[in-house]
């Protein structure tokens, strides 16, 4: 079956200190893959998303993930975290032929200590 | 320019009631996408609609639940004979086509009670 992990469902972590959330999927074909963030009492929004091309992909408020096919990851990763970055992430594959919809992980946690 | 707009924004149903939960799309989108959040679980999906059809309900449970996105006004989602494992967040996310990516709503929180 088509699945989407992350491994770490929460993370404590210092301002200035760096970011990597993980997350593998199960798919060996064509996918797309998001990563979502959702803050306290608000809506998910969309941080990045790889569709093709460069593996390595921006996105926004510093964040960014890259795409390793051989291991079916699409980690997430920022340099220097900031308070304003705790939140919940969300992890997401679309998986071709699947119609667009997503499989989402079952999000990371990150509270961020000032 | 409205993103994509869910109400109410929270909800409190009796045991047995019926839970009707509302989705406007973005202005453009055609797509529409429903998916509840459990407590302490990710996002799981349940149905993808265009305008008058139902393209995908491999997530919907079999009873008591139904989503329709008529030619004119808001999808809906409807939960009939609310019990409390129907508990959840609802989100609502629209498309201008598959595999864009989506805007999401800010979700329904439905309480049975």
């Amino acid at each position: 079956a088509q699945s989407v992990s992350q491994h770490n469902h929460h993370v404590i972590l210092s301002e200035a200190a760096s970011l990597e959330l993980g997350c593998n999927y199960s798919y060996g074909g064509t996918v797309n893959l998001f990563w979502y963030v959702q803050y306290p009492g608000q809506h998910l929004q969309l941080l990045l998303k790889y569709f093709s091309g460069d593996p390595l992909v921006k996105g926004i408020k510093g964040f960014e993930a890259e795409f390793i096919k051989s291991k079916f990851s699409f980690n997430l990763r920022k340099p220097s975290v900031q308070w304003s970055d705790t939140a919940e992430y969300f992890c997401a594959v679309s998986f071709s032929g699947n119609t667009g919809k997503l499989i989402f992980g079952q999000g990371t946690t990150l509270q961020v200590k000032p | 320019n409205a993103g994509v707009m869910q109400n109410p924004r929270h909800l409190v149903r009796r045991r047995g009631q019926e839970a009707r939960l509302r989705c406007s799309p973005m202005k453009g989108h055609s797509h529409v996408y429903w998916y509840r959040q459990l407590p302490e679980e990710g996002l799981k999906f349940m149905v993808y609609l265009q305008k008058e059809n139902i393209i995908d309900e491999s997530g919907m449970p079999k009873e008591r639940f139904s989503a329709e996105f008529p030619k004119e006004g808001p999808s809906i989602l409807r939960i009939q004979q609310v019990v409390r494992g129907d508990s959840a967040a609802y989100f609502c996310a629209s498309s201008p086509g598959q595999a864009n990516g989506y805007t999401f709503g800010s979700g329904t929180r439905l309480t049975v009670v």
